[in-house]
């Protein structure tokens, strides 16, 4: 597609119930972040993938927290048994494999998805 | 761990008005520097991209300057105008593939 697609765009979701938020990148971007971003704050990380292998997943706060991209491609971020603390923005951004000699490495973020949990 | 602090968190300005928006960085060691403009209910604009070899890049009204050594990049918006109003966000990339967002400059422009 033309820009990175989130959906869905607003979740309400009872406390303990899983759910799951999903992440479409840009054709041809193999890098795909998802970060999280609370009220008046800057986005923070949560993991990364190159391709389907998630290089990075030290942001996830807690077991509950996972993710996959299982074709290289569509990611999927999951939530168990949520709880009131993990309403926020859900946002993903994808860009070109990083490093890459002479290529830009922009990364280009979705519209987030707005995770209440009530 | 890298930090990364915006100032001001706040500012108005009356339109027409030129303006800095400051950022700074705890660890020199980056891959690059970004800028992001966000408006409410809407994802992540990218406004310009540094390189880390880079000094500075303009586009439009835009200019960013990136001084790496002392840990500062600073975003100048020329001749402001009402629909520059957003929240203007730097984003340091380490040489690990991760981002570290500031809290953001939230800019009021008046017409």
């Amino acid at each position: 597609g033309a820009g990175v697609s989130q959906s869905p765009r607003y979740k309400v979701t009872k406390r303990g119930q899983d759910v799951a938020l999903r992440c479409d990148p840009i054709s041809g971007h193999v890098s795909l972040y998802w970060y999280r971003q609370a009220l008046g704050q800057g986005p923070e990380f949560l993991t990364y993938f190159n391709y389907e292998a998630q290089q990075d997943k030290s942001g996830l706060p807690n077991d509950r927290f996972s993710a996959e991209r299982p074709e290289g491609s569509i990611s999927t971020l999951t939530i168990q048994r949520t709880e009131q603390r993990d309403s926020a923005m859900y946002r993903c951004a994808s860009s070109l494999k990083w490093p890459l000699q002479g290529a830009s490495t922009e990364a280009f973020f979705g519209q987030g998805t707005r995770l209440t949990v009530v | 761990k890298q930090e990364v602090t915006q100032i001001p968190a706040a500012l108005s300005v009356p339109e027409g008005e030129n303006l800095v928006l400051n950022c700074s960085f705890t660890d020199s060691a980056i891959y690059n520097l970004q800028w992001f403009r966000q408006d409410p209910g809407k994802g992540l604009t990218s406004l310009l991209l540094i390189q880390s070899s880079q000094r500075e890049q303009t586009s439009g009204r835009l200019n960013a300057s990136l001084d790496k050594s002392s840990g500062r990049s600073t975003l100048y918006i020329a001749a402001s105008q009402p629909g520059d109003s957003a929240t203007y966000l730097c984003a340091v990339r380490d040489n690990f593939n991760k981002f570290y967002f500031g809290s953001g400059t939230k800019l009021n422009v008046k017409p």
